[in-house]
């Protein structure tokens, strides 16, 4: 079993619509989550940045970390063409060294 | 503000021939740096990161060596590439516990 794991889609999702992407994980001393997203042949570019549990905003994107599932997410409101890209999660315990997910595509049709 | 630096962006090179690529980070001091992998449809590998200059640790043993001859410069070498060594090369820093910021990569193709 992947120490983190999220489903690599594609997603397809039309223009407007709340997307949900997600992760899981197994090691419960994970303390730091992220969410980056990557355009295609570009480097991955930090989206949200959450400790411990909880919600956090941003504009149109919301990343929840759920402790006690193993489980994070990221929304995104009023999807747009420009948010097609593939999302990756990753994870760190005190260490700092990150663990991640294999990323999830995501289309948004016009 | 921070800047990443890798070049070149694309590179093919046959089988058997040396590597070089550049990573070079603006506006910080110190910083820690990393060289990742990213394999089609898959998560990103740590090859090497990097606390501080001629300090460097290996994650996966392979072909590959990193050196990190100035404070914010790290560099990806290879003597004798394999075919196994195509992929998508990562550059990141940070500083201390702060997220990770990348560059835009070298796509590395082996013929």
């Amino acid at each position: 079993q992947k120490e983190v794991e999220q489903d690599p889609g594609p997603l397809s999702v039309p223009e407007g619509a709340i997307v949900s992407l997600n992760c899981t994980y197994s090691n419960s001393a994970f303390q730091y989550f992220m969410w980056y997203r990557q355009y295609s042949r570009k480097g991955p570019e930090l989206l949200m940045y959450t400790y411990s549990s909880g919600n956090k905003e941003d504009g149109r994107f919301t990343a929840q970390v759920d402790k006690s599932s193993k489980y994070i997410s990221l929304f995104i409101r009023d999807s747009q063409p420009s948010d097609s890209a593939t999302y990756l999660c990753a994870m760190s315990d005190s260490n700092y060294q990150l663990i991640w997910g294999a990323g999830t595509k995501l289309i948004i049709k016009p | 503000s921070q800047t990443i630096h890798q070049w070149p962006a694309t590179l093919v090179q046959p089988v058997g021939s040396p590597l070089s690529l550049e990573c070079t980070v603006e506006g910080t001091s110190n910083p820690n740096l990393y060289w990742y992998r990213q394999a089609a449809g898959r998560g990103l590998q740590l090859l090497f990161y990097s606390v501080g200059i001629g300090q460097i640790s290996s994650e996966v043993p392979q072909n590959l060596s990193a050196s990190r001859p100035q404070d914010r410069q790290f560099i990806l070498s290879s003597k004798k590439l394999l075919l196994s060594d195509s992929g998508f090369y990562l550059c990141a820093w940070n500083g201390g516990a702060e997220p990770q910021h990348f560059g835009d990569g070298t796509r590395l193709s082996i013929l």
